[in-house]
């Protein structure tokens, strides 16, 4: 099963900082046809996961524009540009190119 | 809108199996696919498998072969997993998702189940 490794795993910011969180792969998640299947989701304290980014880079629905997907093959890096309150959670990247789907281990995101 | 409501929590006995639902609405459920999710408190998320409403066809992880077993009712535009022989390792949030495009894009979660497994 593809690994997806997320640094760091507790990440503490002041209201208006902005940060990133990385999500390293075992394997590419670019597949035969050009496509990267990669994803991130927040958690937020008992919540289901919401999803933020998929395919790399492209924003769900309603969710603001200061969250920013990035990155390609292996390395891959979610940033928040000025984190707010409602941020506070857990992110996982996720990745659905090779099967099993598989989790990173999530970031915890605390408010200072 | 669309909805993914899950039945209510589950305290089960070693060895029992336990048959958790998913109902959904706000969109056409017997021409989509249902994903379910296993998080035990406090760790990460890990994929049990996905059905077709259209036809019942399956996909599971192969850690969950034999013991989950999805299934669905149309007329009721519902999700099921049975859980089997649970230890308490099977102690979990049990989540269904529906994807939507792709299989890993999860934009619509049911709100999870408890499933505790003690004697």
């Amino acid at each position: 099963d593809v690994v997806l490794t997320q640094t760091p795993s507790t990440l503490s910011a002041t209201i208006g900082q902005s940060v990133s969180i990385s999500c390293r792969s075992s394997q590419s998640l670019l597949d035969s046809a050009g496509n990267t299947y990669l994803y991130w989701y927040l958690q937020r304290p008992g919540q289901s996961p919401q999803l933020l980014i998929y395919l790399v880079s492209n924003l769900g629905s309603g969710v603001p524009n200061r969250f920013s997907g990035s990155g390609s093959g292996t390395d891959f890096t979610l940033k928040i540009s000025g984190v707010e309150a409602e941020d506070l959670g857990v992110y996982y990247c996720m990745q659905a190119t090779h099967a099993p789907l598989t989790f990173g281990s999530g970031t915890k995101l605390e408010i200072k | 809108q669309v909805k993914l409501q899950q039945s209510g929590a589950e305290l089960v006995k070693p060895g029992a199996s336990v048959k958790l639902s998913c109902k959904t609405s706000g969109y056409t459920f017997s021409t989509s696919y249902m994903s379910w999710f296993k998080q035990i408190p406090g760790q990460s998320i890990e994929w049990i498998g996905m059905i077709y409403a259209g036809d019942g066809g399956t996909g599971y992880n192969q850690k969950f072969k034999g013991k989950a077993t999805l299934t669905v009712d149309t007329s009721s535009s519902t999700a099921y997993m049975d859980l089997s022989s649970l230890t308490t390792e099977d102690s979990a949030v049990y989540f269904c998702a529906r994807p939507y495009v792709y299989y890993g894009l999860l934009p619509y979660w049911g709100q999870g189940v408890m499933v505790t497994v003690s004697s």
